[in-house]
């Protein structure tokens, strides 16, 4: 069961196009996150939001560009990227801490991002 | 530093056959614990989880047991099934951030 939505499930796209990614949560939660996981890597931490500001931008190149106009929803901006960027692109939510750092995250299905 | 370490994969088993996937972790403070499993062409999903010290998670046949004095957090099953074939990561918290930090995986596959 998952109350995390990501559309599109597939993309593919040239190193000139603009696309974003939806996330969509369900839960009530008020952080949202995206993660990228690329194969035989540890997922990568890309950014945080908590009540929609964002506390957490992990050095990720400006070609990426996240928005988060609500806490339900978060999207992910994509233009000029490389062929490296290709990989799948997860969105998880939580509650905030405070539960003192004990919440759970829960993961959307993934977009896989495949860039030509 | 804040790190979580998982045994390299893949791990192949037969059916009925027991499991052990190993995680271990640093940290300072007292981190939650978590498993998750990624199955083929889907997103991570929550296994179980332990909050504190000597906490045992458990689901769907699957336990670990959160070990301060080993900073292990161990995942076993006593009887894999072939539905159990997925990717297995082992995460963590820290205390008061939104951070979690995962380890890099382990892929089981199980065979009929």
């Amino acid at each position: 069961e998952t109350g995390v939505t990501q559309t599109p499930r597939h993309l593919v796209m040239g190193m000139t196009n603009k696309k974003s990614l939806k996330c969509e949560q369900h839960l009530g939660h008020n952080a949202m996150y995206w993660y990228k996981q690329s194969a035989k890597k540890p997922l990568e931490l890309m950014f945080v939001y908590n009540f929609k500001e964002q506390t957490e931008n992990n050095s990720v190149p400006s070609r990426f560009s996240p928005e988060c106009p609500n806490s339900s929803h978060l999207f992910l901006h994509l233009h000029t990227l490389q062929p490296e960027d290709s990989a799948l692109y997860l969105c998880a939510s939580s509650q905030t801490p405070l539960e003192g750092g004990k919440g759970t995250q829960y993961f959307g299905p993934g977009t896989r991002l495949t860039v030509l | 530093g804040n790190s979580v370490t998982q045994m390299e994969g893949p791990v192949t088993l037969s059916e009925e056959a027991f499991l052990t996937i190993n995680c271990t972790y640093t940290a300072t403070g007292y981190p939650s614990l978590f498993w998750y499993v990624q199955y083929p062409g889907e997103g991570l999903q929550l296994l179980l989880k332990a909050t504190k010290a000597d906490d045992k998670g458990s689901n769907k046949g699957f336990e670990a047991t959160y070990r301060k004095e080993t900073t292990s957090f161990h995942l076993e099953k006593g009887s894999v099934q072939v539905s159990d074939s997925a990717v297995y990561f082992c995460a963590r918290t820290t205390s008061g951030t939104y951070k979690y930090i995962f380890g890099t995986g382990t892929r089981l596959k199980v065979l009929a």
